[in-house]
Order: C-alpha cells, then sequence, then structure tokens
C-alpha cells in the first residue's frame, strides 16, 4: 500500500506570495492533519481535515487554510507569505477507527 | 494543559552500546502515545505506539518503549544502537478530547559514534 504523498517536495517563494500544497492520505484513510516543522517552534498542529470538513484548527493565523476533496486528498494555502513562513510542512493521514498517524516526506518551503 | 517534554535535546552513544531517550508527558486522560524517529529531509516514521495494555511495547528497528503511568513517562530504549540509528526522535501524545491532534515533544537529536 502505498504512504501518504506530498507535492511539491520543495518550494522556493518570496514574501507576499501565496502557494499551495498538496497531500494524498494512504488510500481508505479519510483523517488528514497538516503540520508546520521549524528549528524554533518544532512540531506545531495547523489543522485536521475528515470528509471534506476542518475539525480542529491550531493557532496560525487566517493566513494559513485547508480543504480537502471527497478522495480525501488535501491541499494547504498559505497566503501573504512571510519569511516566519519558511518551514517543512508535514501532512499525516490516519483510519477513523486507529489513533496512528503516518506521516508523509513532507514539503519544504523557503521564503524569500 | 497537554503536554509532551523530552529533556534531551542531543544525545551522544557509541556504536553497539545501549540507548535511553526520555519522554514525560502531561495529559488529563489516559494517554495514547507515540515514538517517531525523522531522519534529514524526511517526514516521520512510527516506532511504535502505546494505546492500553502491555506497558512495554515493541517496535519496529529493534526499538522498545516502556509506560509507566505513576512517572508520566514514555522512554524510549535499544540495547544496541547501530550507526544508522542516528536521527532525530520524537515523542508524541495525542489529544482525543474533542479533537484530535498530536502534540510532540522538542525532540531529541541522536548522534552515533563509530
Amino acid at each position: 500500500k502505498a504512504g501518504v504523498t506530498q507535492t511539491p517536495r520543495y518550494l522556493i517563494k518570496t514574501r507576499g506570495q501565496q502557494v499551495t500544497l498538496s497531500c494524498s492520505p494512504i488510500s481508505g484513510h479519510r483523517s488528514v492533519s497538516w503540520y508546520q516543522q521549524t528549528p524554533g517552534q518544532g512540531l506545531q498542529f495547523l489543522f485536521e481535515y475528515f470528509s471534506e470538513t476542518q475539525r480542529n484548527k491550531g493557532n496560525f493565523p487566517g493566513r494559513f487554510s485547508g480543504r480537502q476533496f471527497s478522495n480525501s486528498r488535501s491541499e494547504m494555502n498559505v497566503s501573504t507569505l512571510e519569511l516566519g513562513d519558511s518551514a517543512l510542512y508535514l501532512c499525516a493521514s490516519r483510519r477513523q477507527s486507529t489513533d496512528t498517524q503516518y506521516f508523509g516526506p513532507g514539503t519544504r518551503l523557503t521564503v524569500l | 494543559a497537554q503536554s509532551v517534554t523530552q529533556p534531551d535535546i542531543h544525545i551522544t552513544v557509541s556504536e553497539g552500546a545501549s540507548l535511553e531517550l526520555r519522554c514525560n508527558y502531561s495529559y488529563g486522560a489516559t494517554p495514547y502515545l507515540f515514538w517517531y524517529v525523522q531522519s534529514p529531509g524526511q517526514g516521520l516514521q512510527l516506532l511504535l505506539k502505546y494505546f492500553s495494555g502491555d506497558t512495554l511495547v515493541q517496535g519496529i528497528k529493534g526499538f522498545e518503549a516502556e509506560f509507566k503511568r505513576s512517572q508520566s513517562s514514555f522512554n524510549l530504549r535499544k540495547p544496541s544502537v547501530h550507526w544508522s540509528d542516528a536521527a532525530e526522535y520524537f515523542c508524541a501524545v495525542a489529544v482525543t478530547s474533542g479533537t484530535y491532534k498530536y502534540i510532540f515533544g522538542t525532540g531529541t537529536r541522536l548522534k552515533v559514534l563509530a
């Protein structure tokens, strides 16, 4: 069974631009969560989607948004990029019936 | 508030030596606990998990962890470290009341000396 996939793996943007990251969960997994990883703040929860609905959101500004499609694939969007948004963005999926999240390889976003 | 503490930021061990990485959590309910490993530039790979039952949990790559409720700890151990174990290790607790998310510790970076 294929794991969680994230595209693109690397991204370079400039301040003020917006970016969209994509995540395809493991087949059969209906929940997708996003995390931001930075050296200073560590791993922080962004939001979780289940059946196209956002179920929970972390403490991030409204510039961070996401959505989930009917095939469970998810996208995350960051508008008006700031230098501090440079990070590794990790996506994780899980089946509803279990509580183990499986992570993708991440998207490395660099904001210049 | 829920939290996870990994008191050791860096640990260096010699290849073949034993390893113990510490993790303490703060969570009011019965915790779901996890250890993940991250190699440079990679995502997180699940090593093992504890939901309930036997407090000694076996994982992949020869790792094990012991849940001690009285000490709010979930320490990761390996009897003999291999050079390929050099990576960063994260402990996490799943918050399940009203929502579902992981709270991660700050990680422990393991260096293995040949």
